[in-house]
């Protein structure tokens, strides 16, 4: 059982919406990540947040807005998007220290 | 992340054998690796690790070797499941500020009755 949650499992919007996927994590680790994964392809690093702070944005156009308002949550916001951004959307959290990183289920997003 | 074609390489292996998944990784200064399983509709879920001080790490009827020499990872499953069905990546720590993870392209465990 994962200790990253993340919802909602699935999403479907038109490009003129805006939407929100939450992730929690109860384990206590001070970094949080966003990934996206397109089929049959490895996950990409999209932001990571270190302390509540963003330290790493992966050139993300600025429709995908990322927010940490604690140490347990993490939110992207979602506006204007394309349907190439259609991908099922990863959170994850782990300890910069001890390197692991632990994966949430998931958000599977349809763009219509 | 690193990605290749569309086609997902393909292991295919009698259920009871063992199963060995490569992996080659790009960064000689990486210490640190990951095994990751993933099931279909699920997210990335954490086998094992190992850090570049260690040839070979024991789990539960999992082993990862690594070769540092020629920058080589794999993953040894033993007397393999039709549970253990699932894609497989392996992950490089990029040992820089970012702790960033460096994904591999991914192989597909398929496992026969």
């Amino acid at each position: 059982d994962t200790e990253v949650t993340q919802t909602p499992k699935h999403l479907v919007m038109g490009m003129t919406n805006k939407k929100s996927l939450k992730c929690e994590q109860h384990m206590g680790h001070r970094a949080m990540y966003w990934y996206k994964q397109k089929a049959k392809k490895p996950p990409e690093l999209m932001f990571v947040y270190s302390y509540e702070k963003l330290s790493i944005n992966e050139s993300v156009p600025s429709r995908f807005s990322p927010e940490c308002p604690n140490s347990s949550l993490l939110n992207l916001h979602l506006h204007a998007l394309q349907p190439e951004d259609s991908a099922l959307y990863l959170c994850a959290a782990g300890d910069r220290g001890l390197e692991t990183q632990y994966f949430g289920p998931g958000t599977r997003l349809l763009v219509l | 992340g690193e990605s290749v074609g569309l086609h997902l390489p393909t292991l295919s292996v009698q259920e009871g054998d063992n199963s060995i998944i490569n992996c080659a990784y790009s960064n000689s200064a990486s210490d640190y690796f990951i095994w990751y399983k993933q099931e279909s509709g699920k997210g990335p879920q954490f086998i094992i690790d190992i850090r570049s001080n260690m040839d070979k790490r024991q789990g539960q009827r999992v082993t990862v070797l690594l070769n540092k020499t020629v920058k080589h990872l794999s993953l040894q499953i033993a007397a393999t499941q039709p549970g253990d069905s699932a894609v497989y990546f392996c992950a490089e720590n990029a040992m820089d500020s970012s702790y960033k993870l460096i994904f591999g392209s991914g192989t597909r465990l398929l496992v026969r009755p």
